[in-house]
């Protein structure tokens, strides 16, 4: 199965508080998985990656958990802040490949 | 360093008409990407280039798209004739020659195609 699940939608998150997005896949096969980052207008840009053999990466703000077992991955987004507001994108990579697949992106919005 | 550009960013058609869209790496990435995104679903990819050639072409919908990419540098996808389910919007990446699927893709802005 060649897809990655992601959720919320949409979530809304107070100044300060904490972005959690999930995403889930069925392909073990996936050996990459990055997040991106979409501002409107703009195209999306790479956030944080990581690979299936680290359960956890962590960048300023920004850390993914990774759970092998469980074929899921979250980014979590700490002390969010308005400047977050934008469209998140999970998706996972097949070795071999370059070709990504990505989840249905979530929409974060960071109330000042 | 200049980024992926697009052009157009927007583009409005009929169905049944043509239209092409044109996408310029960053100088000197060998690989180069299209994808698209319909509202409100996953960014699918369609193709990818390694220089002039098309390494994989797998999510190319049908036959009505083509893509092109001379020289091995700018890319043009083209569309014809155009149906309602194309419309979208249409994304170019493009990364290094070096580290595989590892490497970052670089996005541009988009293309968004509306078809009537």
């Amino acid at each position: 199965q060649q897809q990655v699940k992601q959720s919320p939608q949409s979530l809304i998150v107070q100044k300060g508080g904490i972005s959690i997005i999930n995403c889930a896949y069925e392909n073990t096969a996936f050996d990459y998985f990055p997040w991106y980052q979409q501002f409107p207008g703009k195209g999306p840009a790479l956030l944080i990656a990581i690979r299936p053999d680290v359960s956890e990466k962590k960048e300023g703000r920004f850390t993914i958990s990774f759970n092998k077992s469980a074929k899921q991955f979250s980014l979590h987004i700490m002390d969010s802040q308005p400047g977050d507001s934008a469209t998140y994108f999970c998706a996972a990579s097949i070795p071999g490949t370059y070709k990504y697949i990505f989840g249905t992106g979530t929409r974060l919005k960071v109330l000042a | 360093e200049a980024g992926v550009t697009q052009f157009p960013s927007h583009s409005v058609i009929e169905k049944g008409q043509t239209v092409t869209l044109r996408c310029d790496p960053i100088s000197g990435h060998d690989n180069l990407y299209w994808y698209r995104r319909v509202m409100g679903k996953e960014i699918k990819f369609l193709l990818h280039f390694v220089k002039e050639s098309k390494q994989d072409e797998s999510g190319m919908p049908n036959n009505r798209f083509l893509a092109e990419r001379t020289g091995g540098t700018y890319s043009t996808l083209k569309v014809q004739p155009a149906e309602l389910e194309d419309s979208g919007v249409y994304f170019c990446a493009s990364s290094h020659p070096s580290g595989g699927s590892y490497n970052e893709q670089f996005f541009g802005p988009g293309t968004r195609l509306t078809v009537l």
